[in-house]
Parts: C-alpha cells; structure tokens; sequence
C-alpha cells in the first residue's frame, strides 16, 4: 500500500513570497491533517479535512495561509505572503478514521525556508 | 490549552537495556494515545497507540496508559542503536484531532 505523498521536498523562498504544498492521501482515508512542525517542538496541526470539507482550521492562521482538499483526495496548502516564522516542517497525515482506526500516517514532509 | 508533557531528554541507555519514555497529558477526555518515532530529518513514524488502561505489548515495545494519573509511557525492550530517534507521545482530542508533546530524544549507545 502507498504511502502518503507530499511534494515539494524542500522549498526555500524569501519572505513576502508565496509558496503551495501538495499532498497525496492513503488510498481511502477521509481524513487528512496538515501539522507544521518547528524545529524541537511537536507537530502542530494546521487544518484537518473529513473528505472535502473542513472539520477544524482554528489554529490556521487564515491571514497569510489557505488550505483546500478537492474531491475528497488531493489537498494543497498555500502561503501568501510568507514570513521568517513559518520555516518549519510541513508535515501532511491521513487517516481512515473509521471504526477503531483512528491512526494518523505522515508523509515525508516538505521543508520550508523563508529567508 | 490542553498539553501533552515529555521530558526532552536527551534519555541515554546502553545497547540492550530497557528504555523508558514517559508523558503526561491535562485533557482528561482524551481516550486514546499514541507513540511516534522520528528520526532525525525525517517524518513521524506509527509505533503504538493505546486506549485501555494497563499494558499492550507489541514486540520489543510496550506503551502503558494510566488514566487516573493522565500518564502515559513506552518501554523499549533490548533497545538498540537504531532505536535512536525523538519518540513523540499523541493525546487523541475530540474530533480525532492529536496533540503532541515536543518530544523526547533516546540515545542507544553501542
């Protein structure tokens, strides 16, 4: 089975840019999660899908970030403009989300550089 | 702001040794949690999660939950030097959100 895919890998831009990231669920998980993870700390989650609609996006900072899942299975996440303080790891998880699976699958995570 | 708490470590054991992770989480509705691996540069990686109260066994790995305490731990039995990585603990809120703690980092030394 597949894992989850993120592109792009790694992103360096300068602040005031804007820069998209994509992800690509497990096959058949309703749920996906879009974490930021800043160096040392724990993921922190930005957004979360349940097929294409929004389940939570409190702690998305809606001024600069936007997030969207369409038909239920890709998802992008943008930053316009970008700041020094959104360098950090942007980590996408899905999840089935069904009966007693609850458990969340990262991707490899795309690393953003603001400079 | 519900939290879930780890000792950042770095926790050093010889190879072979029992290695023991501990974290504590303040939202007492959460139900389930969960340990994750990460090394260094790469994503968090699924060890176990855990529900019920007492011990669920997994290979070399058991995660013990004691609810009444809010504490969770993992037990790495026989630890290895592949085993060094930060090893993240996950509160499950509601609405299948986790909460992670910052994470503690295992040093196996050979």
């Amino acid at each position: 089975e597949a894992g989850v895919a993120q592109s792009p890998r790694y992103k360096i831009i300068e602040k005031r840019q804007s820069v998209a990231f994509w992800c690509n669920p497990i096959s058949g998980h309703a749920t996906l999660y879009w974490y930021q993870q800043i160096l040392g700390q724990g993921p922190k989650l930005l957004i979360q899908f349940q097929n294409n609609g929004v389940v939570d996006d409190s702690q998305l900072p809606k001024d600069r970030f936007s997030a969207e899942r369409l038909k239920g299975v890709d998802s992008t996440l943008k930053i316009q403009p970008a700041k020094l303080e959104d360098s950090a790891v942007y980590l996408c998880a899905s999840s089935l989300a069904r009966g007693r699976s609850y458990e969340q699958y990262f991707g490899p995570g795309t690393r953003l550089t603001v400079t | 702001q519900k939290e879930v708490e780890q000792n950042s470590g770095p926790l050093s054991v010889p190879e072979g040794a029992i290695a023991s992770l501990n974290c504590t989480y303040s939202d007492r509705g959460s139900q389930s949690f969960f340990w994750y691996r990460q090394y260094s540069g790469k994503s968090p990686e699924l060890i176990m999660f855990i529900y019920s109260n007492g011990d669920k066994e997994d290979g070399r790995f058991t995660a013990q939950l004691n609810k009444a305490s809010q504490y969770v731990s993992l037990l790495i039995r026989d630890s290895q030097p592949s085993d060094s990585a930060t090893y993240l603990c996950a509160a499950m809120e509601y609405g299948n959100k986790l909460v992670f703690g910052a994470g503690t980092i295992l040093r196996v030394k050979s």
